[in-house]
């Protein structure tokens, strides 16, 4: 089976930097994503990571070591709107095609 | 933004009754994933599609089927819904997931509610 952690909440003030770890254990792994959900609202992509090492989009980089199977997830310059869930999700590769599975995620809140 | 359309958006239904939600989209994409999301559980998978009539069971499927008959359309059916099944349920798709440049997009959800 899978199993895929991430912290349940978080608290970070604006203009910070916030780090979201997510550990996973998993055969057939594929790639990482991170998600961002706000509340009532779908998941939005924000990252994709299939090789060691950070990628970078703006104000967000991704982090993955597939050794030790961990990935983060790095918020800058934190504003309110930031203030959502975050998603870890593990793609894996069956006989039946890739089918993506979800950590539980983050709640992130964003203080003043 | 990519086109999926969930329908309905939102359904209150009696227990017992069968349940159809249905996830259209228009970009010709090969996989086509259904989630339902529970406070406490995130986003679970329920049954996904990687071609017509091929599907395979995610973590959840139990009391739920699937039928993939063409492209565009993916329908999940609660044959007999319980109130167990009230969650939001999201349709995903995506052309190539694994592949560097082919993201995984998800539809607006569909609220289910069985009294």
């Amino acid at each position: 089976g899978q199993n895929i952690d991430q912290p349940t909440e978080m608290t970070a003030t604006e203009g910070a930097i916030v780090q979201i770890n997510c550990t996973y254990q998993t055969s057939g792994f594929n790639g990482l994503f991170w998600y961002q959900q706000h509340a009532g609202e779908a998941p939005t992509f924000l990252s994709y990571n299939v090789l060691d090492g950070l990628e970078e989009k703006g104000r967000f980089s991704s982090f993955l070591s597939r050794s030790k199977g961990y990935s983060y997830l790095l918020l800058k310059e934190l504003q309110m709107k930031d203030s959502a869930s975050y998603l870890c999700a593990v793609l894996i590769l069956t006989g039946g095609g890739n089918k993506l599975t979800f950590g539980t995620g983050t709640q992130l809140k964003v203080e003043l | 933004d990519a086109g999926i359309t969930q329908s309905p958006r939102h359904k209150v239904t009696e227990t017992g009754t069968p349940v159809t939600l249905r996830c259209h989209q228009t970009e010709n994409h090969r996989y086509m994933y259904w989630y339902r999301q529970d406070p406490g559980h995130g986003l679970r998978l329920i049954h996904y599609s990687y071609g017509v009539k091929d599907t395979d069971k995610g973590e959840v499927s139990d009391g739920y089927s699937v039928s993939r008959s063409k492209t565009e359309d993916f329908l999940l059916t609660l044959e007999s819904a319980t109130s167990s099944q009230t969650s939001v349920y999201f349709c995903a798709i995506s052309e190539s997931p694994g592949r560097v440049g082919n993201t995984i997009y998800f539809g607006e959800g569909s609220w289910l509610t069985v009294v």
